[in-house]
């Protein structure tokens, strides 16, 4: 069965890094293109970025380009996304889906992991 | 960018009423529309994929249409268990967004 799962938030100050990971099983994740979706508490969901199935290709929200990095190694079955000078409003539960398949053009945010809470506070 | 306009944000209901909830692209996404249901504390799940085809596993009462500008989510018959949030998606081109959603409450 497909699994996401995301690690790596806390809480981070104003200006530092923080790193998330989303591990993948249950599927051929080298094939389909992968989602990061964010939620800030009590608020909607907010399209983040997309990478392609083999990382050619990177698109991003203006609210994260230029200090979001999303990334992928196939060979561990595991997407990143490298956050760079957060800001208050980058606090959210992160979330990584699954995109689209050449091969299975149907499957896309067919799958969610739980999230992880990102918190950016002095 | 293509704003998604979702109204209503809001609505109470019965169980056993019809729901509607329609979701307008600011400029023509096809048929890239998604609609997802939402409950506290949970991650999205995918109820309706290219504007009007059901996701496998969920109930038949779920469905969608509109194509272009205009989509809508119908529940035919509320059952306690909708009581969420439901959130439309164009995946037409980038940036992707998302709805403002709208929470579904019990009346």
């Amino acid at each position: 069965q497909v699994d996401l799962v995301e690690s790596g938030g806390g809480v981070a100050q104003p200006g530092r890094s923080l790193r998330l990971s989303c591990a993948a099983s249950g599927f051929t994740f080298s094939t389909y293109a992968m989602h990061w979706v964010r939620q800030a508490p009590g608020k909607g969901l907010e399209w983040v970025a997309v990478i392609s199935y083999d990382g050619s290709n990177k698109y991003y929200a203006a609210s994260v380009k230029g200090r979001f990095t999303i990334s992928r190694d196939n060979s561990k079955n595991t997407l990143s996304l490298q956050m760079n000078s957060l800001r208050t409003e980058d606090t959210a539960v992160y979330y990584c889906s699954r995109g689209f398949s050449f091969q299975s053009p149907g499957e896309y945010f067919d799958y969610w992991g739980p999230g992880t809470l990102v918190t950016v506070s002095s | 960018d293509i704003q998604m306009t979702q109204f209503p944000s809001a609505m109470s209901a019965s169980v056993g009423d019809r729901v509607t909830i329609t979701c307008r692209a600011s400029q023509g996404v096809n048929n890239f529309l998604a609609w997802f249901q939402q409950k506290p504390g949970k991650a999205p799940k995918r109820l309706i994929y290219a504007a009007s085809s059901l996701q496998s596993g969920v109930p038949s009462r779920f469905s969608g249409s509109g194509s272009g500008t205009e989509f809508t989510l119908t529940i035919s018959s509320l059952q306690l268990e909708d009581f969420a949030t439901y959130y439309c998606l164009q995946h037409s081109s980038f940036p992707f967004t998302f709805g403002g959603g709208t929470k579904v409450e019990i009346k």
